[in-house]
């Protein structure tokens, strides 16, 4: 079965900082790879995702993520943190890619990025 | 751009009362996703439509039940409310427009259960 681990909850960096939360999957097939972040009392937003192609990813707000396949892992990355990064991040794999579109979710990762 | 909207924002119901979520898929989006999220716990799937047909079901309670309508918006209806429905309650949706990849989610549903 598709799955999906974050193993740290909370994440605390120093603004200007390079971040790293981390990822790691399972999955039988190819794997779909997203990160999404929720920010207090909102939505959920989509920050980038892995279908193929580079390993290393580009997305929204200078994050970015490398699929590792040898270590099944998709940390997300920021060179230089903001105070405004704070939120909660999600890692989500795609579960049967077809009609079957249902995201597996981690369990969350509390990042504070101190001033 | 348009983006996923749900309704109402904010519901407070009392036990054993019933309750109706109501979202609207971005445009040309053909899959709806319902997601609960308790307070500090990852979104759990529920239920997801495509077409109009149910695509998959999670942990759905008996209790709840939902639809997608000939304008792909979809309705979660939920009876016999219980203090533990207390949560946040997303939206999502795909389609072509995406690449059937990635969700796109609304700004959810606070359900309030007293």
């Amino acid at each position: 079965a598709q799955s999906v681990a974050q193993p740290e909850d909370q994440v605390n960096v120093a603004e200007g900082n390079p971040l790293t939360v981390k990822c790691t999957y399972s999955v039988s097939g190819n794997p779909y790879l997203f990160w999404y972040v929720q920010y207090p009392n909102r939505g959920l937003q989509f920050l980038l995702k892995y279908i193929t192609g580079d390993n290393l990813v580009k997305g929204s707000y200078g994050f970015e993520a490398e699929f590792n396949k040898s270590q099944t892992s998709f940390h997300l990355k920021k060179p230089s943190a903001l105070v405004s990064d704070s939120a909660l991040y999600f890692c989500a794999v795609r579960d049967n890619p077809g009609n079957n579109r249902k995201l597996i979710w981690g369990l969350g990762t509390s990042l504070a990025v101190n001033p | 751009a348009a983006g996923v909207i749900q309704s109402p924002r904010h519901l407070i119901k009392e036990k054993r009362e019933t309750a109706t979520l109501k979202c609207y898929p971005i445009p040309r989006h053909d899959t709806v996703y319902w997601y609960q999220q308790g307070p500090g716990q990852d979104p759990q799937f529920l239920i997801s439509f495509y077409e109009k047909m149910q695509s998959d079901k999670g942990s759905i309670p008996d209790r709840f039940s939902a639809q997608q309508f000939s304008d792909y918006h979809s309705e979660l209806n939920m009876s016999s409310l219980e203090l533990g429905d207390s949560a946040l309650y997303f939206c999502a949706s795909s389609g072509q427009t995406s690449g059937n990849n990635e969700q796109f989610f609304g700004p959810g549903t606070r359900l309030t259960v007293l």
